[in-house]
């Protein structure tokens, strides 16, 4: 049971436009979401957060939006760089006691020159 | 660098072997969580420490341990391994100050079951 899911397994946009990932997930008890740039061979990089009680979170070129009741977040990177090219997961924490981390599948973003 | 250091980077070993991959921590942070990463999956659950006690535990195989020790390093014992264990394997810690909701990776360690 995939309880946070990333629908495209890649994305291509040319470089200086909009990136923009997507990630749904299932269980209303998620609280904090954040999103991981990874390079192969490497680990995931955290690069930015959002918890439930926002709607919005800015940082930067990066951008992650919330809508609850459609259980659905996006990051927007903007504009985007050649070197933004990497696998994107989203994850979703229940919080509480572990804070364990439930990840997508991953969506492989290549930004053309 | 996220300061969470794995070693080894890479291990090649056989079926039916055993292997400890270990982890450090960022410096300061009680809780250690271990991911592993297969073949065109994302990463999966396996095990949290905090502060030297297990936390929680998600789908790990009962072949498979974990410990964290009062210097707060972490280390994840495989056994009997299968073909199927060969994956990536992250560590991740958190700080306190964020309640412990973001996490930082290290690395990781490639294993490969021959």
């Amino acid at each position: 049971d995939q309880q946070v899911k990333q629908n495209s397994p890649s994305l291509s946009v040319q470089e200086g436009r909009i990136s923009i990932l997507n990630c749904d997930y299932t269980n209303s008890m998620f609280d904090y979401f954040l999103w991981y740039k990874k390079y192969p061979a490497e680990g995931p990089t955290f690069l930015i957060s959002i918890s439930s009680i926002k709607d919005k979170n800015e940082d930067g070129r990066f951008t992650v939006f919330l809508n609850k009741s459609a259980k659905h977040l996006s990051l927007h990177i903007v504009p985007s760089q050649p070197g933004d090219s990497a696998v994107y997961f989203c994850a979703a924490s229940g919080g509480g006691a572990t804070n364990k981390l439930i990840f997508g599948t991953g969506t492989l973003l290549a930004v053309q020159p | 660098d996220s300061g969470v250091t794995q070693t080894p980077k890479h291990l090649i070993t056989a079926t039916g072997q055993r292997v400890t991959l270990r982890c450090s921590p960022r410096s300061g942070d009680l809780s250690v969580y271990w991911y592993q990463q297969s073949l065109d999956q994302g990463l999966q659950f396996l095990i949290q420490y905090y502060n030297g006690e297990e936390r929680a535990k998600g789908n790990i195989l009962e072949r498979f341990s974990a410990q964290q020790f009062p210097d707060l390093h972490s280390e994840l014992n495989l056994s009997s391994l299968e073909l199927g264990d060969s994956a990536l394997y992250f560590c991740a810690s958190s700080p306190q100050t964020s309640g412990g909701l973001t996490q930082y990776f290290g690395p990781g360690t490639r294993l490969t079951v021959l």
